[in-house]
């Protein structure tokens, strides 16, 4: 099962919004709803942001909103703040396992 | 406030077994998937599998087959990882994770709590 792909970074100044794609194919994000995104800061473990697309666990922002178009999911963070310059990762259900997507680095400039 | 307590750092020959533990604090254990999700040095998450409730055989990924072995003790409230046949492009930290409530399929596979990370390093 190949990695899923997202850009390798992306940037934005405070206050603006972003949108992080994770593209995979029909065999996982085209198919099943258990798509999720972590934030992991350098040298932390993750944290769940969003999961099943557009779900956020309790306790997060609603400054995180997910959501899914055939085989590309998304993230879009909205009010950029220095605290979510971090790294970024998508996962999707594959129908035997799970497999995450390649990463992207939020810069905020 | 449930936390998962991983075990301390390890250095293995190439060859030799690892044993990983999560140890769950502030939370009953039965009923609960745990997944193991590891990160070499400078690179991204990789997912090596899970152990679910509902399940008769945990789930791997393919290249871990035969290598891994998951299992819990529920009296000491511990989920374990053991790999075997160690190799340099072992190493990498690995981390614990569960979600926040009761799971018994792929939901089980978005992880609110996560251990602190274990880093093993594969060396001679």
């Amino acid at each position: 099962q190949s990695a899923l792909t997202q850009p390798a970074s992306v940037s934005g100044s405070p206050g603006q919004s972003l949108t992080i794609s994770c593209t995979g194919t029909s065999s996982d994000i085209g198919t099943y709803k258990f798509v999720s995104w972590y934030r992991q800061h350098p040298g932390n473990a993750p944290e769940l942001l969003i999961y099943e697309v557009t779900h956020r666990p309790s306790g997060i922002s609603n400054r995180f909103s997910g959501s899914k178009s055939g085989s590309t999911a998304s993230l879009t963070i909205s009010g950029l703040q220095a605290e979510d310059e971090a790294d970024y990762y998508c996962t999707s259900y594959t129908g035997s396992s799970n497999v995450f997507g390649t990463g992207t680095r939020v810069t905020v400039l | 406030q449930v936390h998962l307590v991983q075990s301390g750092a390890e250095v293995k020959e190439p060859g030799s077994s690892v044993k990983v533990s999560c140890k769950v604090f502030g939370s009953t254990f039965r009923g609960y998937g745990f997944s193991w999700v590891r990160q070499a040095p400078g690179r991204g998450l990789e997912w090596v599998g899970a152990i679910i409730p509902t399940s008769p055989a945990p789930k791997y990924i393919q290249k871990f087959q035969g290598r891994v072995t998951f299992y819990t003790d529920e009296s000491a409230t511990t989920a374990y990882m053991e790999v075997r046949g160690l190799r340099s492009d072992d190493t990498a930290v690995y981390y614990c994770g569960r979600k926040a409530g009761f799971c018994s399929g792929p939901d089980c596979y978005s992880l609110d709590y996560w251990g602190q990370g274990t880093p093993v390093t594969v060396s001679s």
